[in-house]
């Protein structure tokens, strides 16, 4: 089945700075590219997604770019604000498994004012 | 049009007791998943179901755990006997019936903490 790594585990920027969050998956099947956030003791929301057509999509401050071939997709944020301060999630979904949606392990990013 | 609905948000329950967590998709959609948090971690996949089918159980565990949803009525997934390894969140989400193209969009619902004592 479909396995989502990660990387980095946590990571600290500066407010302004950009943040880059990496993930890879298995199923070479897979055509869903969600992004969750989730802030400490809420549910995780939906921030964006990619689907397999496309290589790169972008949401004012936040983008995310995908290379099919290599099997990674990437999550970026500019100009940080303390208010992106949050667990992330990269997930995919692949047809070859009911379309369920596998999550990566998450990326605590933190914004230092 | 309201969200996901899952209850009770917070529910305790002794070793060995039964927890039940209730889950209702959003209007319209009929697609149902549940996934477990443990404090810390990320979310793994436990159970897929449409209205009176369950699609893929392949994340849950092979004993005291079920889960159903029926043609009418919220989802539930119910934990027998419960053990304190059993404390986490548990979050649901739904989506909408796919039509052929699109995508598995998930809105997920507030979250069921589950307290073994």
């Amino acid at each position: 089945g479909e396995n989502v790594e990660q990387h980095p585990s946590t990571l600290s920027v500066q407010e302004g700075d950009s943040a880059v969050i990496k993930c890879t998956y298995s199923d070479s099947a897979s055509n869903y590219f969600p992004w969750y956030k989730q802030e400490l003791g809420k549910r995780p929301q939906l921030i964006i997604d990619i689907r397999s057509n496309v290589g790169e999509k972008k949401d004012q401050r936040i983008a995310v770019t995908l290379n099919k071939t290599a099997k990674h997709f990437s999550l970026h944020i500019t100009e940080t604000q303390p208010e992106d301060s949050a667990v992330y999630f990269c997930a995919a979904s692949s047809p070859t498994s009911y379309d369920k949606v596998i999550f990566g392990p998450g990326t605590s990013l933190s914004v230092i004012p | 049009n309201a969200g996901v609905m899952q209850n009770p948000r917070h529910l305790v329950r002794r070793r060995g007791q039964e927890a039940r967590l209730r889950c209702s998709p959003m209007k319209g959609h009929s697609h149902v998943y549940w996934y477990r948090q443990l404090p810390e971690e990320g979310l793994k996949f436990m159970v897929y179901l449409q209205k009176e089918n369950i699609i893929d159980e392949s994340g849950m565990p092979k004993e005291r755990f079920s889960a159903e949803f029926p043609k009418e009525g919220p989802s539930i997934l119910r934990i027998q006997q419960v053990v304190r390894g059993d404390s986490a969140a548990y979050f649901c989400a739904s989506s909408p019936l796919r039509s052929r193209g699109s995508y598995n969009e998930q809105f997920f619902g507030p979250g069921t903490r589950l307290t073994v004592l």
